[in-house]
This record gives C-alpha cells, structure tokens and sequence, in this order.
C-alpha cells in the first residue's frame, strides 16, 4: 500500500516552454502533498507544500509564479514549471501524506527528471 | 533554525565491514529523525525512523540507527557492508506542521 506515482519519470523540454509533472496516490488519499527538488548529488528541497482544494504554500525563495501547482483531488497534484530555462532542469520528487495516518508519515514518488534544452 | 547535518560528503568501506554514517540534529521539542536511501536516478526508499521509545530502532535491510539525545546524533548503522548498500543516504526531521526537511546527503561506497 501507499504508492505514489509520478509521470512522466522523465522529460526534455526547449527553454520557453512549460512542463507539467503529475503525482498522484494511487491506493489511497492524500490531504497533503509535497514536492521536492533534488540537484545532482544533493539533497531535496522542499519546494512547496498542497493541500487538497487550497493554494500551495511555498518555501522561501521558490517562486510561485513559475513553479505553478494544483491540487485538484485528494489523489492529484501537478507541478507545472512554467517558460522552463537550462537552470530549472532537476530531479522534482513528489510526496503524499495520507488522510488516515499520523502527519510526520510521507510517501514519496518515484521522481521526474527534467531536463531543459 | 532547525536542521539536520550529515558532516560527510562520503563514506568509504570495505564490503564486510561495520558502517556507520553520521547525522547530528538541531531540533526543538521531541525530534521525529529519519532515514531514506536513494539509489541512483531513483526515488526515496524509507530505512528507519525514531518517533520515541527505544534508542535503537532497527530498520530495512539490517540497518539500524541509535538516538543519542545528548550528543543531538542519530547516526546510521550496519554491522556488515555489502556491495549493494552503495548508495546516497539521507538523514530528516520532521519539521512539525510541515514536512520531512533533509540533511544534505552523504554518498556511501562499498568496495570488493
């Protein structure tokens, strides 16, 4: 149980353009969800924080303009990086915390590799 | 500001040798600490966790870790490397209201 699921696991996209990354829960429901993003051989950042039907709570210096995210269901959450450039390329890692369990518990996705040309 | 740190860019041992891999943490109240490994080009898979209890939890694939409240650590633990466990191992809290915040990551190498 308590899969989560990202798709695409990896892209290429022309600087300009606009990406999106989907991550839903697949056996289960998510109140909250996390994305993360992940430079080579570093550590994951958080970068925004969703709860299902409201507004996305960001961390410091992450801009909400271009990192747009929704959170639809309690099964889906979309990151959509926005007029992408060569220096949003990344590792992005989803989350999910399920409705039903204590909050510290998260269930990461597999990843999305993005790679800006 | 709270935090995790893992001192170690990497760690080097021998296959068969114990292995330890260091995390020390800054966190107010009761610490909720983690463990995940990354694999490359994979996701996060979870290791371990202290919540409260035992000092020594044991975790997935013979691991184990020891929380030490008065040296702030929470170091990670294998009594015998194997090839296999190379890989990026990440020290977390849970940074309460929010989410899992990470330690910066510390590369283990396992050699032959």
């Amino acid at each position: 149980g308590a899969v989560v699921s990202q798709h695409p696991s990896r892209v290429i996209c022309k600087s300009g353009t606009s990406v999106k990354i989907e991550c839903r829960s697949l056996d289960f429901q998510a109140t909250t969800m996390f994305w993360y993003r992940q430079f080579p051989k570093k550590s994951l950042m958080l970068m925004a924080t969703s709860n299902e039907g409201s507004k996305a709570t960001y961390e410091q210096g992450v801009e909400k303009d271009k990192f747009l995210i929704n959170h639809a269901s309690l099964t889906l959450s979309t990151l959509t990086v926005t007029s992408a450039h060569p220096e949003d390329s990344s590792f992005y890692i989803c989350s999910a915390r399920e409705l039903a369990r204590s909050s510290y518990e998260q269930y990461f996705g597999p990843g999305t590799r993005l790679t800006v040309t | 500001a709270q935090s995790v740190a893992q001192p170690e860019d990497q760690v080097n041992v021998a296959e068969g040798n114990p292995l330890t891999v260091k995390c020390t943490y800054s966190v107010s109240g009761n610490p909720y600490l983690f463990w995940y490994v990354q694999y490359p080009n994979r996701g996060l898979q979870f290791l371990l966790k202290y919540i409260t209890g035992d000092n020594l939890v044991k975790g997935s694939y013979g691991f184990e870790a020891e929380f030490n409240k008065s040296q702030t650590s929470f170091h990670l633990k294998k009594p015998s490397a194997l090839v296999s466990d190379s890989a990026l191992y990440f020290c977390a809290f849970w940074k309460a209201g929010t989410a899992l915040i990470f330690g910066k990551g510390t590369t283990l190498s396992v050699s032959s």
